[in-house]
């Protein structure tokens, strides 16, 4: 099963900052890559598809990039409502695999 | 709008089994791939199982294989997961998933306890 890492596993940021999380794939996994992100006792909401696609709906501050291993999800302000838990998903064959998680606080 | 309700959870004694169901509403559930996703208390997200659109394709977690089934019936909108032999790693928050560029909508969750 392919692995993915994810990185930081926490971090403590403040409204207006950039925040940059990673995930890297135990080996190519082309753009099959989606952002979640979790707010304490909710469902997963996803934010970003294909590495780098948008979902209808969500604030333009939040961007992905990467393919192949390496993968980026940017917040480039970051805003009250975006403290949460975020979560990378690979689906580029089964089993699907997450990253472990990135919890974003308030600094 | 896209509507996904779980039911069936609740408490269960290691050993034993369980079935979830999920209700889907809001697109035509027959078009589309299904998944169920568990998130254990206060941990990370875990894919559990697939299905495809018409039932002929199916996966399994290797933590689940040869315990839960998944299965649908399109004509009743639903997705099901049987689950067997119940472990207490087994507790978690089951979501309902549908499949469209990884997860674009997911149900509130049912909760499993598996405990003696």
């Amino acid at each position: 099963a392919i692995q993915m890492t994810q990185s930081p596993s926490s971090l403590s940021a403040s409204v207006g900052d950039r925040v940059t999380i990673t995930c890297r794939a135990s080996q190519g996994i082309r753009n099959d890559l989606g952002w979640y992100q979790q707010k304490p006792g909710k469902a997963p909401k996803l934010l970003i598809y294909a590495a780098s696609s948008l979902q209808s709906g969500v604030p333009s501050r939040f961007s992905g990039s990467g393919s192949g291993t390496d993968f980026t999800l940017t917040i480039s302000s970051l805003q009250p409502e975006d403290f949460a838990t975020y979560y990378c998903l690979h689906d580029y064959n089964y089993p699907w695999t997450f990253g472990q998680g990135t919890k974003v606080e308030i600094k | 709008q896209v509507q996904l309700v779980e039911s069936g959870g609740g408490l269960v004694k290691p050993g034993g089994s369980l079935r979830l169901s999920c209700a889907a509403s809001g697109f035509t559930f027959s078009d589309y791939y299904m998944s169920w996703i568990r998130q254990a208390p206060g941990k990370g997200l875990e894919w559990v199982s697939y299905i495809s659109s018409s039932g002929s394709t199916i996966y399994y977690a290797d933590s689940v294989k040869g315990r839960f089934t998944i299965s649908r019936d399109n004509a009743k909108n639903s997705l099901y997961l049987q689950m067997n032999s119940l472990r207490a790693e087994d507790t978690a928050m089951y979501y309902c998933a549908r499949v469209n560029y990884g997860i674009d909508y997911w149900g509130q969750g049912t909760l499993v306890t598996v405990s003696s």
